[in-house]
């Protein structure tokens, strides 16, 4: 089983629509939560984090739920800019204060006009 | 502005060639990674370093030497260059701590022939 694990995708969506990213990990131990998003042919980029509570940036809200493992990343009116790859990642729980991550492979959006 | 800077966009080298790759990192920070991406694998830990000098293994670090001898430089050596290590290659650094950001270059393609 891959520590973090996304659908691929690809998710074709038209402008303005709502589209949901979900990812599941397989540490109960990992303790901080994260969404990057990297373009195509670029470095990946934070997005945000993810907080127990959930939280929102924009148009952009992302879930957590620690009992099943499972982070969420929701996208609400979706702009032609939103196209790229979005790549779940958790922290290493038994690599101490190393700050060291796991990538998941992500998951691509392409939105359409 | 937060600057993670890779000594090549594009590499083209031989096998059997030594090959290094350079990345340097403006923000003070005390940890810095090596990555490597190929697709359906996503980004994958090879080398690890916490401070000057020192250096941790990652996932896939055969084949690898890595080098740290000032706070904001980080190198990855390729000893030998093999066709399987044709990647995309992604330096990042972060400050120490489990939930900081980790800011990557803008990522070195290699070519082995």
């Amino acid at each position: 089983r891959k520590e973090v694990e996304q659908d691929p995708g690809p998710f074709n969506v038209p402008e303005g629509a709502t589209v949901a990213f979900n990812c599941t990990y397989s540490n109960s131990a990992s303790q901080s939560f994260f969404w990057y998003r990297q373009d195509c042919r670029k470095e990946p980029k934070l997005l945000m984090s993810v907080y127990s509570s959930g939280n929102e940036d924009g148009r952009f809200t992302a879930q957590l739920n620690r009992a099943s493992q499972y982070i969420s990343l929701l996208i609400r009116d979706s702009k032609l800019s939103d196209s790229a790859t979005y790549l779940c990642v958790v922290n290493r729980p038994d690599s101490g204060n190393t700050g060291k991550l796991i990538f998941g492979q992500g998951t691509t959006l392409q939105v359409k006009p | 502005d937060v600057k993670v800077t890779q000594s090549s966009r594009y590499l083209v080298k031989r096998t059997g060639e030594k090959v290094f790759l350079e990345c340097v990192q403006d923000m003070d920070h005390e940890n810095m990674f090596w990555y490597r991406q190929d697709p359906g694998l996503g980004l994958r830990l090879i080398y690890f370093s916490y401070d000057v000098k020192m250096k941790e293994k990652g996932d896939i670090p055969e084949g690898y030497s890595v080098s740290r001898e000032k706070k904001e430089r980080f190198s990855l050596i390729l000893e030998s260059a093999s066709t399987n290590q044709t990647s995309m290659y992604l330096c990042a650094s972060s400050s120490a701590g489990t939930k900081e950001t980790q800011y990557f270059g803008p990522g070195t393609r290699l070519l082995v022939l």
